[in-house]
């Protein structure tokens, strides 16, 4: 079983619709937890971080349930520019290792006009 | 504030010939990730490294790459006898500390993408 596990898509969408994507993860000792977005194979940038409370910062909610080891990226009123792939991340703390950031093989977002 | 700086942004090698991808942190960050991605696939953790340390290398392949980070300079992907199966882009990230959560996430460079001819 892999450690993080996303569906990959794609999630083919209108403008201004709401989506919503999933990742679990398997290792319980995973500390904190992120969502990244990758454009076209560039460099992968911190969008949110996840917090057990749930977070939102604009359009975008994360929530995060830890019994259940799933975590969740909410993105309403979507935009063209929202096209991208979205990687959640999950941090597992290694007492011998330190941090070992965890990516999942993300899932693409297609939002179409 | 320069962020990670990674080069070449491009690199092409044909198979047999040795390829050497760096990356500079950022300023004041001594810790190091290097993550590949395979065409079609996510990130894959390789190796972190603290200034002249190896912490975590268990991504790495056991033949042909290694991975530096010395007390001076940038830290070296160091892959020998490169395939086609190497090429990628490979990514390099960098933290102040051992500690990476919400105040201090990873952030990336902009990546090395290798072509193996």
């Amino acid at each position: 079983r892999k450690e993080v596990e996303q569906d990959p898509g794609p999630f083919n969408v209108p403008e201004g619709a709401t989506v919503a994507f999933n990742c679990t993860y398997s290792n319980s000792a995973s500390q904190s937890f992120f969502w990244y977005r990758q454009d076209c194979r560039k460099e992968p940038k911190l969008l949110m971080s996840v917090y057990s409370s749930g977070n939102e910062d604009g359009r975008f909610t994360a929530q995060l349930n830890r019994a259940s080891q799933y975590i969740s990226l909410l993105i309403r009123d979507s935009k063209l520019s929202d096209s991208a792939t979205y990687l959640c991340v999950v941090n597992i703390l290694a007492l011998e290792y330190g941090n070992k950031l965890v990516f999942g093989a993300g899932t693409i977002l297609r939002v179409k006009s | 504030n320069a962020g990670v700086m990674q080069n070449p942004r491009h690199l092409v090698r044909r198979r047999g010939q040795e390829a050497r991808l760096r990356c500079s942190p950022m300023k004041g960050h001594s810790h190091v990730y290097w993550y590949r991605q395979l065409p079609e696939e996510g990130l894959k953790f390789m190796v972190y490294l603290q200034k002249e340390n190896i912490i975590d290398e268990s991504g790495m392949p056991k033949e042909r790459f290694s991975a530096e980070f010395p007390k001076e300079g940038p830290s070296i992907l160091r892959i020998q006898q490169v395939v086609r199966g190497d090429s990628a882009a490979y990514f390099c990230a960098s933290s102040p500390g051992i500690t990476i959560n919400y105040n201090s996430p990873l952030h990336f460079g902009n990546g090395t993408r290798l072509t193996v001819t």
